[in-house]
């Protein structure tokens, strides 16, 4: 069946270090992997996306790659700050079989920065 | 511009009882979601709205039903509530045609007892 996972469940970054989150993906039909931040208390925010049929993107202090041949997505963050604390969630944006876009998230990983 | 709105924030509910969980967005958005999160798992969905009329079942319908009521309100129900019921949940909505970036309410904090 569908599912997004991700491979870890915590990360702890020094501060100003880069970070990477991790996800897994088995759904290769989905059109668009996003990423999306939550910090405690909110609702998730969103980050980033890519398209299915790409490899790489990039956006401000953060990149995301997708390599298709493993179904791996991940999420770097460039030169971490305090303010990055929070949990990230990696989720896909698929069509059913009725052509409506269904929207699913993985477990999500905890990224604490050690200042 | 409020973006999602969610009432109520907190709810405490003794197990057997009926609520309806109210979502409304005003940016004109085709498509809404209701999400469950549970400590230490993602958000799951449970129903999902991809245009006004529509509902479809998410991964964890059971025990709800929805409400497309129009094209700003997207209402969840409870008809008996237990206790594996207790979660936060999360209103969420999208213009929808291939659009990610999905705009999130503040979250309904749900007890059951």
């Amino acid at each position: 069946g569908e599912s997004v996972g991700l491979h870890l469940p915590t990360l702890s970054v020094q501060e100003g270090d880069n970070s990477i989150i991790n996800c897994a993906y088995s759904n290769s039909a989905s059109d668009y992997f996003i990423w999306y931040k939550q910090e405690s208390g909110k609702g998730p925010q969103f980050i980033i996306d890519i398209r299915s049929n790409m490899d790489k993107r990039q956006g401000q202090r953060v990149t995301v790659l997708l390599n298709k041949t493993v179904k791996h997505l991940s999420l770097q963050i460039a030169a971490t700050q305090p303010g990055d604390s929070a949990v990230y969630f990696c989720a896909e944006n698929s069509l059913t079989y009725f052509g409506n876009e269904k929207l699913t998230f993985g477990t999500g990983t905890r990224l604490t920065i050690i200042p | 511009n409020a973006g999602v709105t969610q009432t109520p924030k907190f709810q405490v509910l003794k197990t057997g009882q009926s609520m309806t969980l109210q979502c409304a967005q005003d940016m004109n958005h085709n498509s809404m979601y209701w999400y469950r999160q549970d400590p230490g798992m993602g958000l799951r969905l449970i129903y999902y709205s991809a245009s006004e009329g529509t509902t479809d079942k998410g991964e964890v319908p059971n025990g709800y039903n929805v409400s497309r009521l129009n094209k700003r309100e997207f209402s969840l129900r409870l008809e008996s509530a237990a206790p594996s019921q207790t979660s936060v949940y999360f209103c969420a909505s999208t213009k929808g045609a291939s659009s990610t970036e999905a705009f999130f309410g503040q979250g309904t904090r749900l007890t059951v007892v």
